[in-house]
């Protein structure tokens, strides 16, 4: 298996500008989790879905944030208009729940940078 | 607010010796402490876990504690090599009531540098 697969894997904008990060899970996971790593604040949770509906989304910073995961094996997380506060790495998490299994799996990663 | 404090920030040791990183938590509601490691340029990767039924769970040369009473545990390294620089993160999780899946709260990450 390929592991979580991310998209891009770096990407540098403008101010103002729609970013679109995009994450393929583990085929067979049911939960997917978006997480924001900075230095400031760590890893933090913004979106977790659990086959394929928004479950919490309690991290989501901002209305500019909107996370979509149309089908099992895709999802994006869409930042409109980003700001250079949002510059961070974005990870994508996938799991399978099932009792006591607990594992996630992150991709490795999008840094984005917005000037 | 951080659910979940980590020390300390960095780490460094030689070759050999027994790095031991500490997290503490309050919300009683955590059910599962997971220890993530993260390589730069990489996300992070789950490396052992623990439940709160028990006190120690050991894989490999790593180690976890966990004190409940305290609220606290601790990740032990031995043998400590250089491939095991790393950032290390603890998380502690808690069940979502709407489905069977967990929030992961991670702790703020301790840079650990084992040198040769």
């Amino acid at each position: 298996d390929a592991g979580v697969i991310q998209s891009p894997r770096h990407e540098v904008t403008e101010m103002g500008q729609e970013v679109t990060l995009r994450c393929k899970p583990i085929s067979g996971h049911n939960s997917l989790f978006w997480y924001r790593q900075t230095m400031m604040r760590g890893l933090e949770l913004l979106i977790y879905f659990n086959n394929n509906v928004p479950i919490d989304d309690s991290g989501m910073p901002e209305d500019r944030f909107s996370a979509k995961m149309p089908n099992a094996s895709f999802s994006t997380l869409k930042i409109q208009p980003s700001e250079p506060r949002d510059s961070a790495v974005y990870f994508c998490a996938s799991s399978l729940v099932t009792g006591e299994s607990e594992k996630l799996f992150f991709g490795s990663g999008t840094q984005l940078s917005v000037l | 607010q951080q659910q979940v404090k980590q020390s300390p920030q960095s780490l460094i040791v030689q070759k050999g010796g027994i790095p031991i990183i500490n997290c503490a938590y309050e919300n009683t509601a955590f059910d599962y402490f997971p220890w993530y490691q993260q390589f730069p340029g990489k996300g992070p990767a789950l490396l052992i876990a623990i439940r709160p039924d028990v006190s120690e769970k050991k894989e490999g040369r790593f180690t976890i504690s966990f004190n409940k009473s305290a609220k606290q545990f601790s990740l032990h390294i031995m043998d400590s090599q250089p491939g095991d620089s790393a950032t290390y993160f603890c998380a502690a999780a808690e069940r979502f009531q709407e489905t069977s899946g967990s929030r992961l709260t991670f702790g703020e990450g301790t840079q650990l540098t084992v040198n040769p």
